[in-house]
């Protein structure tokens, strides 16, 4: 099937910081999702972006399908987006889940 | 986007005996979508539950193990049979828009098995 990586894996910031989120794919994908799963375990939809770039408040995010990575902008970092990132695509019969990034925004 | 519940939030359970997840959306969808999270993981998927046939299984899983219902086109339930501690994971449900589309998940089901 297909690999789903993300990197980095572990992210510590100071709040006001920003970052980058990468998430690479081994083979062409139908969709991509960007969630943000907080300390209780809830997963939250960031982006449904299957290419192009979209932006929302502090987020954006940017997939370049043909050279199959998507990347997620998190600018001025606050506590509350603390938790892990999740990229997830869709080959055509499933989503699959890449290894997520876990972040901790320190005040 | 249509919500979607799921019953209990969390429970602990004895090895051995077997625990029913609830699942509800509020607005008909086709495809429902079982995950199960081990901790410190990622979700892999468990199954793909449609109105009117059996669940798919995805490799690894097995319907003796989760069994699935799928009664209508708002509600579907996971049953973890024979729990050991390493079905201790948080499972989650969810459904696609327009089935293969934009996944919505529910808040998840904390299980802890003793």
């Amino acid at each position: 099937g297909i690999q789903v990586e993300q990197s980095p894996p572990d992210l510590i910031l100071q709040e006001g910081a920003n970052s980058t989120l990468r998430c690479n794919f081994s083979d062409s994908v139908n969709n991509l999702q960007w969630f943000h799963q907080n300390p209780w375990g809830q997963l939250i939809n960031l982006f449904y972006i299957p290419s192009g770039t979209k932006q929302n408040g502090r987020l954006s995010a940017t997939t370049v399908a043909t050279e199959r990575y998507s990347l997620l902008y998190i600018s001025s970092s606050q506590t509350t987006d603390s938790g892990v990132y999740f990229c997830a695509v869709n080959t055509g019969n499933q989503f699959y889940f890449g290894t997520g990034t876990s972040l901790t925004v320190i005040p | 986007s249509a919500v979607i519940s799921q019953k209990p939030s969390r429970d602990i359970c004895q090895r051995g005996t077997s625990l029913t997840i609830q699942c509800q959306v509020d607005s008909q969808v086709t495809m429902m979508f079982w995950y199960r999270q081990q901790p410190g993981q990622s979700l892999t998927l468990i199954a793909t539950a449609n109105q009117g046939s059996e669940a798919t299984y995805e490799s690894g899983f097995v319907i003796d193990k989760f069994p699935i219902s799928r009664p209508n086109l708002t509600f579907s339930t996971l049953t973890v049979s024979n729990m050991s501690p390493e079905d201790s994971s948080i499972y989650l449900c969810s459904y696609g828009l327009a089935g293969l589309g934009e996944q919505f998940f529910g808040p998840g089901t904390r299980l802890t098995v003793l």
